[in-house]
């Protein structure tokens, strides 16, 4: 069983479009993450939620907005894509207990033409 | 946190031991030392932690100096499927909520035949 799965593992779409990418952990922590690594391969964080609950918000354009419907998903939703937004997104988790031992996903490859 | 600095890249032979240098002379603390891999086209990986005593898991073990201000990762028994980049990361842990790994260059290791 994959402890932490997001969909879909790529996407292709245009310039100004609306899109979203699904994450879910069956792992049952209370902490999900959202990271973005751009071309240059560094890996930053966007957003973190504690169960349900948004913790952390970096400098992310107002167009990036997470959802956690529970604690065990937290879904990404993208508007207006730019081309700059083109990255591989990654989905994670981690333990109450602890924090910064981080599972994370398979990433989501956005690419914007 | 505070800052790591790791070689850009290093070579190492199918079976030999890797060891994997890190410097962090500015650790406070309460701070402790991660070490994550990130295999091509995957998501990152946790391998292992330390605050002080040196440990060791299934993955690998971890040597940090009296001073702490320095730590190495040590992968006994190299393999091809060991090829990636290594992060050194210093965060102080066990926070509930908030943890937000800050993640480097890191150390791109090519394991070789």
């Amino acid at each position: 069983d994959t402890a932490v799965s997001q969909t879909p593992k790529y996407l292709v779409t245009q310039m100004g479009n609306d899109k979203s990418i699904k994450c879910e952990q069956n792992l049952g922590h209370d902490t999900m993450y959202w990271y973005k690594q751009d071309s240059k391969k560094f890996l930053k964080i966007m957003f973190s939620y504690n169960n349900k609950e948004l913790i952390i918000n970096e400098t992310v354009p107002n167009r990036f907005s997470p959802k956690s419907p529970d604690k065990a998903h937290l879904n990404l939703h993208i508007n207006s894509l730019e081309l700059g937004d083109s990255a591989v997104y990654f989905c994670a988790s981690s333990p109450r207990d602890r924090g910064n031992t981080i599972y994370f996903g398979e990433g989501s490859w956005l690419t914007v033409v | 946190d505070a800052k790591t600095t790791q070689p850009t890249s290093m070579d190492c032979a199918e079976g030999r031991a890797a060891n994997l240098p890190c410097n962090h002379s500015t650790i406070s603390g309460n701070e402790y030392v991660y070490w994550y891999r990130q295999i091509h086209s995957q998501g990152p990986q946790y391998i292992i932690h330390g605050l002080k005593n040196n440990e060791t898991n299934e993955m690998a073990s971890l040597i940090i100096t009296e001073d702490r201000k320095s730590s190495t990762l040590i992968l006994p028994h190299a393999t091809l499927r060991d090829t990636a980049v290594y992060y050194c990361i210093v965060s102080s842990t066990f926070k509930a909520a908030g943890n937000k790994l800050t993640f480097g260059g890191g150390t791109r290791v090519l394991v070789k035949p």
